[in-house]
This record gives C-alpha cells, structure tokens and sequence, in this order.
C-alpha cells in the first residue's frame, strides 16, 4: 500500500458544479498538508495548505483534513473551466524531515 | 525577477548519452529537491541538497547524479546507467516554511 492513494481520474465536470478532491493516507505522523495545482506542462504550484486536523478555506478553496480517517479533501465552489488543472495532494511530517510525499494528482477537467 | 529556472524546456537525447538538466534559482532558499514525474505517477523524489556541499538520495537516484557547488545551483546528470530515463524533470526549492515547495517550469527529456 502506498504512503499517500489518489485517485488520478480524470474528473469532469460542467462549470459551476461544487468539485471534491481527496486523498487517504496511511502515516499517521503526517502533520502538514498540502494541495498543489499543476497545468499542463508546467510546474505545481502551491495551492493551500493546512496544518493538523480542521478546515481552511481561501475563497472557493476549501480544505479539509479529518486524522482520524486519515483522509483529506479539496473542495472547489463554483468550478472555472480555468480550474482544468491536476491537483496534487502531499504530506508531510512536523518532526525530522519535512520532504512530502506526493500523491499521483487527481486530472480535473470543467467543460463550459 | 524571483524565481527557479530550468532549462532547457525539452531535451532530446540519443540512449547511452549522458545529459545534464539545469536548475537555477534566485529566491535564496537553502533547500533544493530534484523529482522525477510520470504519467499518472505522482512526483518521485530523486535528489535533495539542504545545504551546498550536501545532498542526500531519495526514493530512485539510481542512474542519477548531482552536485551543489553553490547556493542557487543544483545541477541533474541523467547517466546511461538510468533505465528509464524519458520523464517530465522538476526542481524545487524548499521555503521558509518547510511545508511549502516551489517548483521550476520543468524539463521534458525524450531519450530514443
């Protein structure tokens, strides 16, 4: 079983539709996670990130994490057809290294 | 113009050569990290230099090299000894934060 599962897709949906994006993982010393988003072709960018357990939300982001299923979400409100992108799901630990681990990124396509 | 260059943006290379991808960056952040992605597979850590004059493997360094002879610099060699060397390459630096990665645009090598 890999450290981080994601489902690549892809997922489409039409313009405006409430999108969720999720990863599971099995390192319970996870502590930082983090949502990048990469386009075709370039290199990802850091989206959100959330520290420990709770939600965040920056605009029609949201991100969720729930430790004791040992599973995240990334929720998109009112889809863009600019949001086709891949989102990359990573973790990482708060005690030794930091270097995340990176889930295989889910492919979002929103058709207008 | 802050940011981590790479280049070049495509890279074609005959098997049995070596060949070395370029990543600069001018952010002045300590840590560099090389991945390696592949279709549906998610970013795979080759190299890590946290400081200059050091840098550790990662998860697939077979068949890979790297130097950091200064602080903006962190150098990709692909041998002849990697298998499978054709992949989308990306350099990233580590922030103040050390959850958060910034990534280069990335370098396509075909090796035929």
């Amino acid at each position: 079983q890999k450290e981080v599962e994601q489902d690549p897709g892809p997922l489409s949906v039409p313009e405006g539709a409430i999108v969720s994006l999720n990863c599971t993982y099995s390192n319970s010393a996870f502590q930082y996670f983090m949502w990048y988003r990469q386009y075709s072709r370039k290199g990802p960018e850091l989206l959100m990130y959330t520290y420990s357990s709770g939600n965040k939300e920056d605009g029609r982001f949201t991100a969720q994490v729930d430790k004791s299923s040992k599973y995240i979400s990334l929720f998109i409100r009112d889809s863009q057809p600019s949001d086709s992108a891949t989102y990359l799901c990573a973790m990482s630990s708060s005690g030794g290294s930091y270097i995340p681990t990176f889930g295989r990124g889910t492919s979002l396509i929103v058709h207008p | 113009d802050g940011g981590i260059t790479q280049s070049p943006k495509y890279l074609f290379r005959k098997e049995g050569q070596n060949v070395t991808l370029s990543c600069e960056q001018n952010l002045n952040h300590d840590a560099m990290y090389w991945y390696r992605q592949d279709p549906g597979q998610g970013l795979r850590l080759i190299y890590y230099s946290q400081i200059v004059n050091d840098f550790q493997k990662g998860d697939i360094a077979e068949g890979y090299s790297v130097s950091r002879e200064k602080k903006e610099s962190f150098p990709l060699t692909v041998t002849s000894a990697q298998k499978n060397p054709t992949a989308f390459y990306l350099c990233a630096t580590e922030g103040d934060s050390s959850y958060e990665q910034y990534f280069g645009p990335g370098t396509r090598l075909t090796v035929t």
